[in-house]
């Protein structure tokens, strides 16, 4: 079954980067786009970025666009979001998502929280 | 597209039918939109796409109905496990965005 591993969350200060990373299993991962969702702490569910199956196309929300850098490696099964320039209010718990042919997230991580703290 | 959940909480007790609403700033395509419920700690869990369609493994007392620019999730009879945040989405039109969710809680 469709599985999906977040990593590489922890507490950063602000300006700095963090590089997380998905591990995925069940599925051919090289036939999927995929997605980043984010979550701030009591608060609702925000769409960061996709990729496309075969990483050459990538968008993100205006509220990351030029800081974070989405990106795959088919040959690991493993998606990544590289985050730099980071800012308090980037501080959620991080899901990466898989679409089906129902919808964009199907399946979700357990997600991986980040905290953005001086 | 901006969707907003009403009401913020419910406040319920087993047994009892539960009608949360979803409105959208303006037309989703396609009824292209889904329910989620979110249990603390826990990612979103998928309940409804396309407007009604019941994921796999959903009981049949959620049901979801609804087009153009209003949604609504019913839980027919609340079971215990039910009491949970719920979301609404929509994926017509990028960016895919979220509402803000209803807290169903136990009265």
């Amino acid at each position: 079954q469709v599985q999906l591993v977040e990593s590489g969350g922890g507490v950063v200060q602000p300006g700095r980067s963090l590089r997380l990373s998905c591990a995925a299993s069940g599925f051919t991962f090289s036939s999927y786009g995929m997605y980043w969702v984010r979550q701030a702490p009591g608060r609702g569910l925000e769409w960061v970025s996709f990729v496309s199956f075969d990483g050459n196309t990538k968008d993100y929300a205006d509220s990351v666009r030029g800081r974070f850098t989405i990106s795959r490696d088919n040959s690991k099964n493993t998606l990544y979001l590289q985050m730099n320039s980071l800012r308090p209010e980037d501080t959620a718990v991080y899901y990466c998502a898989k679409p089906s042919q129902l919808l964009p997230f199907h399946y979700w991580g357990q997600g991986t929280l980040v905290t953005v703290s001086p | 597209i901006v969707l907003t959940q009403s009401p913020g909480t419910l406040s319920l007790s087993p047994g009892e039918r539960a009608t949360l609403s979803c409105r959208a700033s303006q037309s989703v395509y396609n009824i292209s939109l889904a329910w989620y419920q979110q249990k603390p700690g826990q990612a979103p869990r998928l309940l409804i796409y396309g407007a009604s369609g019941r994921a796999t493994g959903i009981p049949d007392r959620f049901s979801g109905s609804g087009s153009g620019t209003d949604f609504t999730l019913t839980i027919s009879r609340l079971e215990p496990e039910d009491f949970a945040v719920y979301y609404c989405q929509q994926y017509g039109s990028p960016p895919y965005t979220f509402g803000q969710g209803t807290k169903l809680e136990i009265k």
